[in-house]
């Protein structure tokens, strides 16, 4: 299967942006997603890309794609002690098989 | 709207017994759900695709006679673990194909005693 990887562990305090970068090996990517997991929960969609696209802004989440470098980032402005989770992204390719990164903790501290 | 319900959210049972974690996406059809298994602190591990009408296909390492999979509906998909035992606890997340996405039900905390 294809490779998803994101760091483990992220702090930032509470106010600060926060930047969550995920890195894929599939070349025909359509859509890319990132995901938030709180404690004892599913996964929650939060926004996702077309893989024609180089950015998407959604209130206080922009997403950057790098389709040449496969680098895909999520930036949370105005970081809050409750955007503290785990969060996914995952990449669907040609075939419609989503692959899933190993999740980035995100610690805000207050 | 795209939501995904599970239930139970969490089961205690005994070695041996067999347990049923009911999928339904309650404002839209899917075709494909998705199972999942997650340990803790890890990612997801797909376990298997479900459609609608046809058998499930299993991924690698995954017993299909120990977890049977039912997709009997456009809005309802079925996880049975078999003679469960204490190994097989774990966090089983479903998810829904559409529109382009999976959405993803709460999750259903299985431990077996």
């Amino acid at each position: 299967g294809e490779d998803v990887e994101q760091s483990l562990f992220l702090s930032v305090r509470e106010g600060d942006s926060s930047v969550i970068n995920c890195t894929y090996t599939d070349s025909s990517s359509t859509y890319l997603y990132w995901y938030k997991q709180e404690p004892g929960a599913g996964l929650q969609l939060l926004t996702y890309i077309f893989s024609n696209m180089d950015m998407k802004q959604d209130q206080r989440l922009t997403v950057l794609l790098n389709k040449k470098d496969k680098h895909l980032s999520l930036r949370i402005a105005d970081t809050q002690t409750g955007d503290s989770a785990i969060y996914f992204c995952a990449e669907k390719d040609a075939g419609n098989q989503f692959y899933f990164g190993t999740g980035t903790s995100l610690t805000v501290i207050p | 709207g795209a939501v995904v319900s599970q239930h139970p959210s969490w089961v205690i049972c005994k070695s041996g017994t067999s347990v049923k974690i009911e999928c339904r996406s309650l404002d839209f059809q899917a075709t494909t759900m998705f199972w999942y298994r997650q340990f803790p602190k890890q990612s997801l591990m797909l376990m298997a695709t479900s459609n609608e009408g046809s058998k499930a296909t299993y991924e690698q390492g995954v017993e299909k006679d120990k977890f049977l999979i039912n997709h009997a509906s456009l809005t309802l998909s079925t996880l049975t673990v078999t003679s469960a035992h204490p190994e097989d606890s774990s966090f089983y997340i479903c998810s829904a194909g559409w529109a382009d996405t999976q959405y993803f039900g709460p999750g259903t905390r299985l431990t077996v005693l």
